[in-house]
């Protein structure tokens, strides 16, 4: 049972232009919510998250958009940059229920932005 | 950056032989992690631990053991390693005293079982 899913493995776009990255999750008991991004032959970065009381949380070229009703959250970044190109992972957390801070992730999905 | 130190960085065994992982951090955080990644699966948590001497499961922990004796190391074994364990493995830590606070992440140790 996937509770966190990345249905699209890889995403190409072009510099300039708008990346959105889609991550759906099944469980009811998550209440924040955040996003990674890895480059080759490193750790994950934190890079975004949001808790389940908001709709929207922004950082610069970064924005996170989470849809409760839905239960898909969705990774804006604009404009685009060739640095940009790693694998972005989402996660699951579930604060209320547990303090460890365990999360739920992703597959990933992998982004190419071409100069 | 965190101050996460996994070690070794790579390394090639063959089934049956133990093997540990080691994760260093500087911080001086509770909560530390170790996770696999896997093609297809994302990261997977394989065990945790809250405190010095205090560790739990994660979802993937059949095979694993851990201990934690200092706050700042916490090490993750292999009794018996199988090819199936053959993966890149992911130490993270986390601090702050709220659940929802970020995990950082060491660099990773890519573990291949022959």
């Amino acid at each position: 049972d996937q509770q966190v899913k990345q249905n699209s493995p890889s995403l190409s776009v072009q510099e300039g232009r708008i990346s959105i990255l889609n991550c759906d999750y099944t469980n009811s008991m998550f209440d924040y919510f955040l996003w990674y991004k890895k480059y080759p032959a490193e750790g994950p970065t934190f890079l975004i998250s949001i808790s389940s009381i908001k709709d929207k949380n922004e950082d610069g070229r970064f924005t996170v958009f989470l849809n409760k009703s839905a239960k898909h959250l969705s990774l804006h970044i604009v404009p685009s940059q060739p640095g940009d190109s790693a694998v972005y992972f989402c996660a699951g957390g579930a604060r209320y229920s547990s303090n460890t801070g365990k999360l739920i992730f992703g597959q990933g999905t992998t982004l190419q932005v071409k100069p | 950056d965190a101050g996460i130190t996994q070690s070794p960085r790579h390394k090639v065994t063959e089934t049956g032989t133990p093997v540990t992982l080691r994760c260093h951090q500087t911080e001086n955080h509770r909560y530390m992690y170790w996770y696999r990644q896997d093609p297809g699966h994302g990261l997977r948590l394989i065990h945790y631990s809250y405190g010095v001497k205090d560790t739990d499961k994660g979802e993937v922990s059949d095979g694993y053991s851990v201990s934690r004796s200092k706050t700042e190391d916490f090490l993750l074994t292999l009794e018996s390693a199988t090819s199936s364990q053959t993966s890149v493995y992911f130490c993270a830590i986390r601090g702050g005293l709220e659940g929802n606070q970020p995990q950082h992440f060491g660099d990773g140790t890519r573990l291949s079982i022959l």
